[in-house]
């Protein structure tokens, strides 16, 4: 079964601290993966994808494979980081995305 | 270009009552696909429209059901409204393929009383 955990409802930290979203997957084949964000009151935008290996806003995620994981990492948080973030897996057809629960970051001053 | 835009913004409805979302897709989007998002939960698939079409359909009743126009937009539908249809509806829309980047409207609020 398709699938995506994101163990964590509420990560709170620090600014200036490092930061670490968990995501696993169940997925057989080779799997699509996104990070998705949600600001206070804003649409739900797309933060970055594996295959582009980019990082934005400071933010990068890495696929591995064999811990079935697509964790998002940041060095330093910053409190306009506070947010919603969504780990979400595309399925083999394209286009349907299963998602996490999703992960409120909290940044405090 | 206005991105996925979606219609009404909030709504209220009551049990049984049925009740129509629209969207429009991003410009040079082909394919419009469906999320229930209940409070507190990540978005939920609906289902998938292309080429006027029913591509995919996600874990709904028939009650559930849409519709693609030949200018790309989209409507859903919901029959025989229930309480816990109350939730966020969101439109996404893309270019159909794998590992194309899905795009979201800023939904649709529906509360059902």
């Amino acid at each position: 079964a398709q699938r995506v955990t994101q163990p964590e409802k509420l990560l709170s930290v620090f600014k200036g601290a490092p930061v670490e979203l968990k995501c696993n997957y169940s997925y057989s084949g080779s799997p699509e993966l996104f990070w998705y964000v949600q600001y206070s009151r804003q649409r739900l935008q797309l933060l970055l994808r594996h295959i582009s290996r980019e990082s934005i806003k400071g933010f990068t995620a890495d696929l591995n494979k064999g811990e079935t994981s697509f964790h998002l990492k940041k060095p330093f948080a910053q409190e306009e980081d506070s947010a919603m973030y969504y780990c979400a897996l595309e399925d083999n057809q394209g286009g349907k995305l299963i998602f996490g629960q999703g992960t409120e970051l909290s940044v405090k001053p | 270009d206005a991105g996925v835009t979606q219609s009404p913004t909030h709504l209220i409805k009551t049990r049984g009552q049925q009740v129509t979302l629209r969207c429009s897709p991003k410009s040079g989007h082909d394919t419009v696909s469906w999320y229930q998002q209940a409070l507190g939960q990540g978005p939920q698939f609906i289902f998938q429209y292309y080429e006027e079409e029913e591509r995919q359909r996600g874990n709904f009743p028939d009650r559930f059901s849409g519709h693609q126009f030949p200018n790309y937009s989209s409507e859903l539908n919901v029959n025989a409204l229930l309480l816990g249809d109350s939730a966020l509806y969101l439109c996404a829309s893309s270019r159909l393929g794998r590992g194309n980047t899905i795009y979201f409207g800023e939904g649709s609020w529906l509360t059902v009383v």
